[in-house]
């Protein structure tokens, strides 16, 4: 098991450039989450995918974001256009729904700074 | 709307000494899943302990416990002999059903002083 992983751990990037994020999550996990964490604040759901179906999306995700899971394993986040409240650590985590154990499995990461 | 409001922003403890973190949520739901994260500084957000509404019974992990109370849609932590690893952001946390996504609160920052 080697836990969720986020690529990359930091990004600084220009206001109107694009960025993609990649979360792997632990490899028997259906169910990928993408949170939003701004500083001092607690985590903000973003969209989560069972397999590579994607099932919810908050309103907090506007068209400039989109996130994949193509083949129901490693996921991708991506800003277009980016701006300056997009500034954020992006948490991905990851679950099963196959047994009893439901906990959500948090990576370390991508920590987006927009100039 | 489920909401999550912790009232703590930041806390302290001696070490060995006996904490308890507030929680409060909001719900129409009769059944949900709450849980406590800790944050430390810089590291990954890890689960120390969860609670189905469903059981009246308050979990505990050793050192941590529950005193959940569902009427009062109160969930407060309560650590024990704490130690200076505890020192964290702590989040507690809503869930519709046990896969759903998770609404976390604002978190209360917890520092244990040796």
């Amino acid at each position: 098991d080697t836990g969720v992983s986020q690529d990359p751990r930091h990004k600084i990037t220009k206001r109107g450039q694009n960025v993609t994020f990649r979360c792997d999550p632990i490899s028997e996990h259906n169910r990928l989450y993408w949170y939003r964490q701004t500083l001092g604040q607690g985590p903000e759901f973003l969209t989560y995918f069972q397999n590579e179906a994607q099932l919810e999306k908050s309103r907090l995700l506007s068209d400039r974001f989109s996130a994949e899971r193509p083949k129901g394993s490693f996921s991708t986040l991506e800003i277009q256009r980016t701006e300056q409240g997009d500034s954020a650590m992006y948490l991905c985590a990851s679950s099963s729904t196959g047994g009893p154990n439901y906990e959500q499995y948090f990576g370390p990461g991508t920590r987006l700074t927009v100039t | 709307a489920q909401t999550v409001t912790q009232s703590q922003p930041e806390m302290s403890v001696q070490e060995a000494e006996t904490v308890t973190l507030s929680c409060t949520y909001d719900t129409s739901e009769s059944n949900y899943y709450l849980f406590w994260y800790k944050q430390p500084p810089s590291r990954q957000m890890i689960l120390v302990i969860r609670q189905e509404a469903y059981k009246q019974q308050n979990a505990t992990e050793n050192r941590f416990s529950v005193n959940f109370q569902k009427a009062a849609k109160s969930f407060s932590l309560k650590i024990s002999d704490s130690q200076l690893g505890d020192t964290a952001m702590y989040f507690c946390a809503f869930s519709e059903t046990s896969y759903d996504k998770v609404i976390f609160g604002p978190g209360t920052s917890l520092s244990v002083i040796p």
